[in-house]
Protein backbone atom coordinates (compact mmCIF):
# COMPACT_ATOMS: atom_id res chain seq x y z
CA UNK A 1 0.00 0.00 0.00
CA UNK A 2 1.30 3.56 -0.84
CA UNK A 3 1.36 5.60 2.61
CA UNK A 4 2.29 9.25 2.17
CA UNK A 5 2.14 10.86 5.83
CA UNK A 6 2.58 14.38 6.86
CA UNK A 7 3.99 15.52 9.63
CA UNK A 8 1.18 17.03 11.69
CA UNK A 9 -2.42 16.87 11.42
CA UNK A 10 -3.17 20.13 12.86
CA UNK A 11 -0.41 23.36 13.01
CA UNK A 12 -1.50 26.31 15.14
CA UNK A 13 1.40 29.45 14.22
CA UNK A 14 1.64 32.97 14.70
CA UNK A 15 1.91 35.89 11.79
CA UNK A 16 4.95 36.32 10.56
CA UNK A 17 6.64 33.09 11.63
CA UNK A 18 8.45 30.78 9.50
CA UNK A 19 6.49 27.28 8.72
CA UNK A 20 7.62 24.22 7.64
CA UNK A 21 4.82 21.53 6.22
CA UNK A 22 6.88 17.87 5.81
CA UNK A 23 5.51 15.06 3.70
CA UNK A 24 7.06 11.61 3.40
CA UNK A 25 6.26 9.09 0.94
CA UNK A 26 7.51 5.22 0.67
CA UNK A 27 6.78 4.01 -2.52
CA UNK A 28 9.87 5.30 -4.54
CA UNK A 29 7.49 8.02 -6.49
CA UNK A 30 9.13 10.71 -8.61
CA UNK A 31 6.41 13.46 -8.49
CA UNK A 32 5.29 15.01 -5.06
CA UNK A 33 2.48 17.79 -4.78
CA UNK A 34 1.31 19.92 -2.50
CA UNK A 35 -2.05 21.40 -2.87
CA UNK A 36 -4.36 23.81 -0.23
CA UNK A 37 -7.93 23.08 0.23
CA UNK A 38 -10.13 26.14 0.94
CA UNK A 39 -13.92 25.67 0.67
CA UNK A 40 -15.89 26.33 -2.15
CA UNK A 41 -12.53 26.41 -3.62
CA UNK A 42 -11.59 22.85 -4.38
CA UNK A 43 -8.17 21.73 -4.41
CA UNK A 44 -5.16 24.10 -5.26
CA UNK A 45 -1.77 22.99 -6.94
CA UNK A 46 1.05 25.08 -5.00
CA UNK A 47 3.53 23.40 -5.89
CA UNK A 48 5.00 20.49 -7.52
CA UNK A 49 8.46 18.37 -7.93
CA UNK A 50 8.93 15.54 -10.37
CA UNK A 51 12.68 14.74 -9.19
CA UNK A 52 14.86 15.30 -6.70
CA UNK A 53 15.96 19.15 -6.53
CA UNK A 54 13.70 20.22 -9.67
CA UNK A 55 10.32 21.79 -8.61
CA UNK A 56 7.98 23.34 -10.84
CA UNK A 57 4.92 26.15 -9.85
CA UNK A 58 1.47 25.53 -9.42
CA UNK A 59 -1.45 27.77 -9.59
CA UNK A 60 -1.12 29.66 -6.28
CA UNK A 61 3.01 29.67 -5.37
CA UNK A 62 2.79 33.12 -3.76
CA UNK A 63 4.48 33.41 -0.68
CA UNK A 64 5.38 29.51 -0.65
CA UNK A 65 8.39 27.93 -1.53
CA UNK A 66 9.42 24.04 -1.36
CA UNK A 67 12.30 21.81 -0.75
CA UNK A 68 12.76 18.32 -2.18
CA UNK A 69 16.40 16.91 -1.08
CA UNK A 70 15.31 13.36 -0.97
CA UNK A 71 13.48 11.80 -2.94
CA UNK A 72 10.79 10.69 -0.14
CA UNK A 73 10.34 13.69 1.02
CA UNK A 74 8.94 17.14 0.04
CA UNK A 75 8.50 20.19 2.30
CA UNK A 76 6.56 23.05 1.61
CA UNK A 77 7.69 26.16 3.46
CA UNK A 78 5.54 29.45 4.32
CA UNK A 79 8.36 32.07 4.36
CA UNK A 80 6.64 34.45 6.75
CA UNK A 81 3.18 32.80 7.50
CA UNK A 82 0.21 35.31 6.81
CA UNK A 83 -3.70 35.03 8.29
CA UNK A 84 -4.57 34.02 4.53
CA UNK A 85 -2.78 30.86 4.61
CA UNK A 86 -4.97 29.36 6.91
CA UNK A 87 -5.97 26.48 4.95
CA UNK A 88 -6.02 22.60 4.78
CA UNK A 89 -2.76 21.46 3.12
CA UNK A 90 -2.65 18.09 1.23
CA UNK A 91 0.92 16.41 0.41
CA UNK A 92 0.54 13.93 -2.52
CA UNK A 93 2.46 11.70 -4.66
CA UNK A 94 2.82 9.35 -8.09
CA UNK A 95 4.76 7.80 -10.49
CA UNK A 96 5.72 9.49 -13.74
CA UNK A 97 2.87 10.66 -16.12
CA UNK A 98 -0.23 11.44 -15.74
CA UNK A 99 -0.45 8.74 -12.83
CA UNK A 100 -2.70 8.21 -9.59
CA UNK A 101 -1.89 10.53 -7.18
CA UNK A 102 -1.81 9.41 -3.76
CA UNK A 103 -2.79 11.75 -0.72
CA UNK A 104 -1.22 12.04 2.79
CA UNK A 105 -3.75 13.24 5.71
CA UNK A 106 -3.81 16.95 5.52
CA UNK A 107 -2.45 18.94 7.97
CA UNK A 108 -4.74 21.82 8.86
CA UNK A 109 -2.61 25.04 9.38
CA UNK A 110 -4.12 27.96 11.11
CA UNK A 111 -2.44 31.00 11.64
CA UNK A 112 -3.21 34.31 14.06
CA UNK B 1 -6.35 25.67 -19.84
CA UNK B 2 -8.07 22.65 -18.78
CA UNK B 3 -10.68 22.79 -16.62
CA UNK B 4 -13.21 20.88 -14.53
CA UNK B 5 -16.97 21.71 -13.52
CA UNK B 6 -18.64 20.14 -10.97
CA UNK B 7 -22.01 21.84 -11.34
CA UNK B 8 -23.40 20.23 -8.30
CA UNK B 9 -21.91 21.73 -4.73
CA UNK B 10 -24.03 19.79 -2.43
CA UNK B 11 -26.89 16.83 -2.92
CA UNK B 12 -28.46 15.30 -0.42
CA UNK B 13 -30.36 11.70 -0.51
CA UNK B 14 -31.98 9.22 0.98
CA UNK B 15 -30.23 5.75 1.63
CA UNK B 16 -30.96 3.77 -0.82
CA UNK B 17 -31.46 6.12 -3.47
CA UNK B 18 -29.56 5.89 -6.75
CA UNK B 19 -27.44 9.56 -7.11
CA UNK B 20 -25.16 10.96 -10.26
CA UNK B 21 -22.38 13.58 -9.30
CA UNK B 22 -21.62 15.05 -12.61
CA UNK B 23 -17.97 16.13 -13.81
CA UNK B 24 -17.58 18.24 -17.16
CA UNK B 25 -14.47 18.65 -18.34
CA UNK B 26 -12.50 20.91 -20.91
CA UNK B 27 -9.03 20.04 -22.41
CA UNK B 28 -6.75 21.34 -25.12
CA UNK B 29 -5.10 17.67 -24.68
CA UNK B 30 -5.70 14.81 -27.24
CA UNK B 31 -4.66 12.34 -24.84
CA UNK B 32 -5.45 12.64 -21.11
CA UNK B 33 -6.76 10.94 -17.86
CA UNK B 34 -9.77 11.51 -15.75
CA UNK B 35 -10.00 10.49 -12.43
CA UNK B 36 -12.45 10.57 -9.16
CA UNK B 37 -11.53 10.81 -5.79
CA UNK B 38 -13.81 10.58 -2.42
CA UNK B 39 -12.41 12.71 0.71
CA UNK B 40 -14.40 11.04 3.74
CA UNK B 41 -15.18 13.33 6.84
CA UNK B 42 -11.80 12.48 8.16
CA UNK B 43 -10.51 14.63 5.21
CA UNK B 44 -8.03 12.02 3.09
CA UNK B 45 -8.49 11.98 -0.16
CA UNK B 46 -9.24 8.13 -1.79
CA UNK B 47 -8.57 7.40 -4.91
CA UNK B 48 -11.35 5.45 -6.83
CA UNK B 49 -10.84 5.35 -10.72
CA UNK B 50 -8.31 6.64 -13.13
CA UNK B 51 -9.72 6.38 -17.39
CA UNK B 52 -7.80 7.33 -20.27
CA UNK B 53 -9.71 9.38 -22.91
CA UNK B 54 -9.39 6.58 -25.55
CA UNK B 55 -11.18 4.14 -23.19
CA UNK B 56 -14.75 4.83 -23.21
CA UNK B 57 -16.48 1.61 -21.92
CA UNK B 58 -18.36 2.37 -18.40
CA UNK B 59 -16.93 1.42 -15.37
CA UNK B 60 -19.12 -0.70 -12.90
CA UNK B 61 -17.14 -1.61 -9.41
CA UNK B 62 -19.75 -3.06 -7.15
CA UNK B 63 -22.16 0.05 -6.42
CA UNK B 64 -20.39 2.32 -8.27
CA UNK B 65 -20.39 2.92 -12.01
CA UNK B 66 -18.79 5.72 -14.48
CA UNK B 67 -19.92 6.98 -17.38
CA UNK B 68 -17.33 8.59 -19.82
CA UNK B 69 -18.89 10.54 -22.81
CA UNK B 70 -16.36 11.98 -25.03
CA UNK B 71 -18.56 13.81 -27.33
CA UNK B 72 -20.06 15.37 -24.37
CA UNK B 73 -16.81 15.86 -22.56
CA UNK B 74 -18.73 14.34 -19.22
CA UNK B 75 -17.32 11.83 -16.80
CA UNK B 76 -20.02 11.19 -14.54
CA UNK B 77 -20.16 8.91 -11.39
CA UNK B 78 -23.18 6.97 -10.18
CA UNK B 79 -23.81 5.44 -6.76
CA UNK B 80 -26.43 2.52 -6.95
CA UNK B 81 -28.54 2.00 -3.95
CA UNK B 82 -26.46 4.65 -1.96
CA UNK B 83 -25.36 4.08 1.80
CA UNK B 84 -24.71 6.13 4.61
CA UNK B 85 -20.92 5.74 4.26
CA UNK B 86 -21.03 7.14 0.83
CA UNK B 87 -21.46 10.36 2.69
CA UNK B 88 -18.23 12.57 1.45
CA UNK B 89 -17.08 15.12 -0.89
CA UNK B 90 -16.03 13.82 -4.33
CA UNK B 91 -13.69 15.21 -6.81
CA UNK B 92 -13.50 15.00 -10.68
CA UNK B 93 -9.44 15.54 -11.69
CA UNK B 94 -8.30 15.97 -15.07
CA UNK B 95 -4.27 15.61 -16.35
CA UNK B 96 -2.75 18.43 -17.56
CA UNK B 97 0.75 18.52 -19.69
CA UNK B 98 2.66 21.55 -18.29
CA UNK B 99 4.38 23.92 -20.48
CA UNK B 100 7.80 22.13 -19.15
CA UNK B 101 6.20 18.83 -20.03
CA UNK B 102 5.50 17.76 -16.81
CA UNK B 103 1.63 16.15 -15.70
CA UNK B 104 -0.51 17.79 -13.43
CA UNK B 105 -3.92 17.36 -12.12
CA UNK B 106 -6.69 19.84 -11.91
CA UNK B 107 -9.47 19.51 -9.92
CA UNK B 108 -12.85 20.43 -9.57
CA UNK B 109 -14.22 22.23 -6.80
CA UNK B 110 -16.14 19.09 -5.35
CA UNK B 111 -19.47 17.50 -4.96
CA UNK B 112 -20.63 17.32 -0.92
CA UNK B 113 -22.57 14.06 -0.80
CA UNK B 114 -24.74 13.78 2.07
CA UNK B 115 -26.57 10.09 2.29
CA UNK B 116 -29.30 10.36 5.33
CA UNK B 117 -30.66 7.21 6.99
Amino acid sequence: DVKVTQSSRYLVKRTGEKVFLECVQDMDHENMFWYRQDPGLGLRLIYFSYDVKMKEKGDIPEGYSVSREKKERFSLILESASTNQTSMYLCASSLPGPDTQYFGPGTRLTVL
Amino acid sequence: AQKVTQAQTEISVVEKEDVTLDCVYETRDTTYYLFWYKQPPSGELVFLIRRNSFDEQNEISGRYSWNFQKSTSSFNFTITASQVVDSAVYFCALSETTQGGSEKLVFGKGTKLTVNP
